[in-house]
């Protein structure tokens, strides 16, 4: 069975300041990792994911998570927080496959201060 | 990039009657389609999977014989209600794979289910 944990339901962070979204997972299989972020009565929308191959991983709009498999982690982060960051922020776990369905944690929702 | 519409974005229904919900690869063809439904404020659930051509596999607690899963094409599941109820109001969305040599599913933009 896979499972995610996000931890902190709920981060506040200043504008310009560093972003750091916790999630840590648990599979019996390599993982497939993702981040999802959703906006207030809207769907999601991909950041980032990890298949295999390099374990520093780049998405959208300057986030990035590194995947550590040593820590079962894949924690998101983002330099300097924009005002527009400001969303529910989902990590998902899947079996190696885009042919599975995802295991979600959670949820973190983001706050960005002025 | 790979599309999924999903069909209505909202409605209202009042409590006895049905409702589809239609969930669209735009272009690709799925074999797997999810369904997933969200709470207010909580996270995703998965509800079923349903395989082009076969029976859904839904989730243990889900009811099959109210959330009936269609899957009649490549390009086509649909999701209904039957006879809804308020408390199944809820955030509901699919996400549709195109097979197994592909490393995600793509999601639609979710259906807001409000039953009065």
């Amino acid at each position: 069975a896979q499972s995610v944990t996000q931890l902190g339901s709920h981060v506040s962070v200043s504008e310009g300041a560093l972003v750091l979204l916790r999630c840590n997972y648990s599979s019996s299989v390599p993982p497939y990792l993702f981040w999802y972020v959703q906006y207030p009565n809207q769907g999601l929308q991909l950041l980032l994911k990890y298949t295999t191959g390099a374990t520093l991983v780049k998405g959208i709009n300057g986030f990035e998570a590194e995947f550590k498999k040593s820590e079962t982690s894949f924690h998101l982060t983002k330099p300097s927080a924009h005002m527009s960051d400001a969303a529910e922020y989902f990590c998902a776990v899947s079996r190696n496959s885009g042919n599975t369905p995802l295991v979600f944690g959670k949820g973190t929702r983001l706050s960005v201060i002025a | 990039g790979a599309v999924v519409s999903q069909h209505p974005s909202r409605v209202i229904c009042k409590s006895g009657t049905s409702v589809k919900i239609e969930c669209r690869s735009l272009d690709f063809q799925a074999t797997t389609m999810f369904w997933y439904r969200q709470f207010p404020k909580q996270s995703l659930m998965l509800m079923a999977t349903s395989n082009e051509g076969s029976k859904a596999t839904y989730e243990q607690g889900v009811e099959k014989d109210k959330f009936l899963i269609n899957h009649a094409s490549l390009t086509l599941s649909t999701l209904t209600v039957t006879s809804a109820h308020p408390e199944d109001s809820s955030f509901y969305i699919c996400s549709a794979s195109a097979g197994q040599g592909f490393t995600e599913a793509f999601f639609g933009q979710g259906t807001r289910l409000t039953v009065v």
